[in-house]
């Protein structure tokens, strides 16, 4: 079946813009997670949703970053007046339910580039 | 000091050769231990999964935590050029959040 899909897979904006991120977790999957790749580095946890309700928000770095799940589904990433230094490559998971044993599936990331 | 320390590498080593992989951790509460494979620009996929101190071991894949020392491992024998990629470990205390290690990039030379 269908992994995690993420789209734009690139995106390129300038420094003060306004974008979002895009994430199609698989069908069925109640639990999905936003992490963020620097480059060399390991993904950092952003937040977690369970449902349509973030569960855990404590990795968004400022109130520049949110993301909803309204229907329980799709989740955006949005990212106000953006800065260099939020180019990354965004990554998003989803999990069949948030017992801690299960599997996070990660699609294969928005990579952003703010000039 | 990152609550996951994992040396970055590279790492390079000839086909067929045994490869050790490890992090260290902070964080007694974390209590699950992953690692994780991440091919260039895909996803991480999950590799190994354990709960307990101990070994586990998954064909050419084999696990270890030392929950005392807080040392996790990652083991690959007959290592294959296919096995090149960035290798990352991940743990957590009980919550849905990973703590991700740097990832050590590999590669496995025919």
């Amino acid at each position: 079946g269908a992994g995690v899909s993420q789209t734009p897979s690139n995106k390129v904006t300038e420094k003060g813009k306004y974008v979002e991120l895009r994430c199609d977790p698989i069908s069925g999957h109640t639990a999905l997670y936003w992490y963020r790749q620097s480059l060399g580095q390991g993904p950092e946890f952003l937040i977690y949703f369970q449902g349509t309700g973030a569960a855990d928000d404590s990795g968004l770095p400022n109130d520049r970053f949110f993301a909803v799940r309204p229907e329980g589904s799709v989740s955006t990433l949005k990212i106000q007046r953006t800065e260099r230094g939020d180019s990354a490559v965004y990554l998003c998971a989803s999990s069949l339910n948030p017992a801690l044993t299960d599997t996070q599936y990660f699609g294969p990331g928005t990579r952003l580039t703010v000039l | 000091q990152k609550e996951v320390e994992q040396d970055p590498g590279p790492l390079s080593v000839p086909e067929g050769a045994i490869v050790s992989l490890n992090c260290t951790y902070s964080n007694s509460a974390f209590q699950y231990f992953m690692w994780y494979r991440q091919y260039s620009r895909k996803g991480p996929e999950l590799l190994m999964y354990t709960y307990s101190s101990g070994n586990k071991e998954d064909g050419r894949f084999t696990a270890q935590v030392d929950k005392s020392s807080k040392y996790i491992s990652l083991f690959i024998r007959d290592s294959q050029p296919s096995d090149s990629a960035t290798y990352l470990c991940a743990m957590s205390q009980g919550a849905q959040k990973l703590v991700f290690g740097q990832g050590t990039r590999l590669t496995i030379n025919p």
